[in-house]
């Protein structure tokens, strides 16, 4: 019940396409739901966050939607470039909570030029 | 601003030897740090946990751990490494309401 489902495991998409990564959580109580996106050799940084009161939240090129009936969420890269080439992780968590964070597996997206 | 700092970069060290990687933030008091460990293009692995100095909760048994001996260090131990520990080790900490987590730069290390 603690895990966070991502798919698909790798993506290759042409540039100017809109990849589309998606997640699953079984824990209604989860409130905050991370993405973060990682380069070769480097943390993983915070990308864009979302609440499950809201359905959608975009930012730049960068859109999350939610599903809160579905107990799902997913991350769509606008015109993506070959620079958005990384490895995404989504997370949920509880806010308020000292509790650990769960986090998908990732999924490495390469953009081909 | 908050600011973590997480040392050395890159490691290499023989079978045997003992560990020691340190991790400091900057900017935010009494935060929740953690340590994880990444395989090769592979996913996050927590390893310890940290609500406050002296709280460690371990997450994966096995040749390592952890303590915090100061609010905002932390520190990730072995007294011997094996050929499997070697991996990218990733500091991270986060502090409420929102508690996402931000992360280090890591350090690679490699046992040979």
């Amino acid at each position: 019940q603690q895990q966070v489902k991502q798919s698909p495991q790798s993506l290759i998409v042409q540039k100017g396409g809109i990849p589309i990564i998606n997640c699953a959580y079984e824990n209604t109580a989860f409130d905050y739901f991370p993405w973060y996106q990682q380069f070769p050799g480097k943390g993983p940084a915070l990308l864009i966050a979302i609440r499950p009161d809201v359905s959608e939240k975009k930012e730049g090129r960068f859109t999350i939607s939610f599903n809160k009936s579905a107990k799902q969420f997913s991350l769509h890269i606008m015109d993506s470039q070959p620079g958005d080439s990384a490895t995404y992780f989504c997370a949920a968590l509880l806010v308020n909570r000292d509790d650990k964070i769960i986090f998908g597996k990732g999924t490495r997206l390469h953009i081909l030029p | 601003s908050q600011t973590i700092h997480q040392w050395p970069a890159t490691l290499v060290q023989p079978v045997g030897s003992p560990l020691s990687l340190e991790c400091t933030v900057e900017g935010t008091s009494n935060p929740n740090l953690y340590w994880y460990r990444q395989a090769a293009g592979r996913g996050l692995q927590l390893l310890f946990y940290s609500v406050g100095i002296g709280q460690i909760s371990s997450e994966v048994p096995q040749n390592l751990s952890a303590s915090r001996p100061q609010d905002r260090q932390f520190i990730l131990s072995s007294k011997k490494l094996l050929l499997s520990d070697s991996g990218f080790y990733l500091c991270a900490w986060s502090s409420q309401p929102n508690t996402e987590a931000f992360f280090g730069q890591g350090t690679r290390l490699t046992v040979v």
